[in-house]
């Protein structure tokens, strides 16, 4: 059974399209997380959601709008795709409180490829 | 947000010899420190952590240390292997709903 799951893994779209990455999670976590990373491999947080309620937006444009439907899912959309989207996002949960041992788990990661 | 800087970005090292990754961050709030390792293509996965009332912790080959006043932490692996070739990030929290990420430490294990 996989934790934290998103699709689709794979995905190649032109410029202007609008997308969208789901995630869910099984492990009753009640914090989710989108990151973002690039091609340097830098990963940085882009939301982070507790109960459904939006923590953290780390000054990412408004064409990314995350929306979490229940707290076992938090789902991305991205409107107006621009080459500079390109990435490898990833997914992830964790308990509320973290520490020795309560951390983040990813999902798998969705490989975005604007064109 | 936590500013989390990492050095180096690069380390090759002899099969069998030591390596040894360290991070700075800029939030005296935070108060949990959890290092990663990405393989190629593959989801980041913990490895160790770490939280500020603990100075040091060891696990098999692998050790973090962390010094609060001065804002460091650093990541020890001793008699490396080449499956321990891979990105490392460090990371640092204030201890819920927040994860910020260290630039990534490629490192090379040469057999």
């Amino acid at each position: 059974d996989t934790a934290v799951s998103q699709t689709p893994k794979y995905l190649v779209t032109q410029m202007g399209n609008d997308k969208s990455i789901k995630c869910e999670q099984n492990l009753g976590h009640d914090t989710m997380y989108w990151y973002k990373q690039d091609s340097k491999k830098f990963l940085k947080i882009m939301f982070s959601y507790n109960n459904k309620e939006l923590i953290i937006n780390e000054t990412v444009p408004n064409r990314f709008s995350p929306k979490s439907p229940d707290k076992a899912h938090l789902n991305l959309h991205i409107n107006s795709l621009e080459l500079g989207d390109s990435a490898v996002y990833f997914c992830a949960s964790s308990p509320t409180q973290l520490g020795a041992g309560n951390t983040i788990y990813f999902g798998e990661g969705s490989w975005l490829t604007v064109v | 947000g936590e500013n989390v800087e990492q050095h180096p970005s690069t380390l090759s090292v002899q099969e069998g010899d030591s390596a040894v990754i360290k991070c700075t961050y800029s939030d005296s709030a935070s108060n949990y420190f959890p290092w990663y390792k990405q393989e190629l293509g593959k989801r980041p996965q913990l490895i160790i952590d770490i939280r500020s009332n603990v100075g040091e912790k060891k696990d098999q080959r692998i050790a973090v240390t962390l010094n609060k006043t001065a804002k460091h932490f650093s990541l020890h692996i001793t008699e490396t292997q080449p499956e321990d070739s891979a990105v490392y990030f460090c990371a640092a929290s204030w201890g819920a709903n927040n994860l910020f990420f260290g630039t990534g430490t490629r490192l090379t294990v040469i057999p």
